[in-house]
């Protein structure tokens, strides 16, 4: 079964307005990490929290993350039509040893001008 | 230093057809894995090679596919013969094992692959 699962799975808003996805997960993390796939193109790491982290902060980009829900958030300031993409979590299975990453269904965010 | 490259960007074929995609991983990562988004849905894991070895390859469908990673650099996954539903991004990551590090994984751009 799936590690993650996100909420929604679509988001339309307009530019200017903010973005809220979620994220929950099933078993213990040593980090979560978010990641971003435009149309068409490859996916781009975002932003990774580690799990004595609360909340952390890059550019636009806000994340949380409650360890005793088992869920994390990720929030858009001020979108634009550019952060039109599908947003994904993703936790590892191990820490320390390589191992792959478990990525949620992941939310279509759609960001009309 | 240069990132995770693949190869090709988009391939299409006929169903049936083989199509080999590959994927250069950062040198110096001996970790080197393979996922694909298959019709707009979740990303999935293939399998996980470290350095030449195959780690783990649970996600790999079926028979079908075939990847390798000889001398421990470049791998390949070989689609033979290539089904509609293999249609989707197949993306290359690499990370390198550090004691203490954490598990970051680098992403390609990815290949398109459309079976008509």
């Amino acid at each position: 079964s799936q590690q993650g699962e996100e909420d929604p799975q679509a988001l339309s808003i307009q530019e200017g307005e903010n973005a809220t996805m979620n994220c929950s997960y099933k078993t213990s993390i040593n980090n979560l990490q978010w990641y971003r796939q435009n149309s068409g193109r490859g996916l781009v790491h975002l932003i990774l929290i580690r799990s004595n982290e609360r909340e952390k902060h890059s550019g636009r980009l806000r994340v949380t993350l409650d360890t005793s829900k088992k869920s994390s958030s990720l929030l858009i300031t001020a979108s634009r039509a550019a952060d039109t993409a599908s947003y994904f979590c993703a936790t590892p299975t191990r820490y320390n040893q390589g191992g792959k990453l478990i990525f949620g269904q992941g939310t279509e965010l759609s960001v009309k001008p | 230093e240069a990132g995770v490259t693949q190869f090709p960007s988009h391939s299409v074929i006929e169903k049936g057809q083989t199509v080999t995609l590959r994927c250069d991983p950062i040198s110096g990562h001996d970790n080197l894995y393979w996922y694909r988004r298959v019709m707009g849905k979740e990303i999935k894991f293939l399998l996980h090679f470290v350095k030449e070895s195959k780690q783990d390859e649970s996600g790999m469908p079926n028979n079908r596919f075939l990847a390798e990673r000889t001398g421990g650099t470049y791998s390949t996954l070989k689609v033979q013969p290539a089904e509609l539903e293999d249609s989707g991004v197949y993306f290359c990551a690499s990370s390198q094992w550090l004691r203490g590090a954490l598990n970051e994984q680098f992403f390609g751009p990815g290949t398109r692959l459309t079976v008509l």
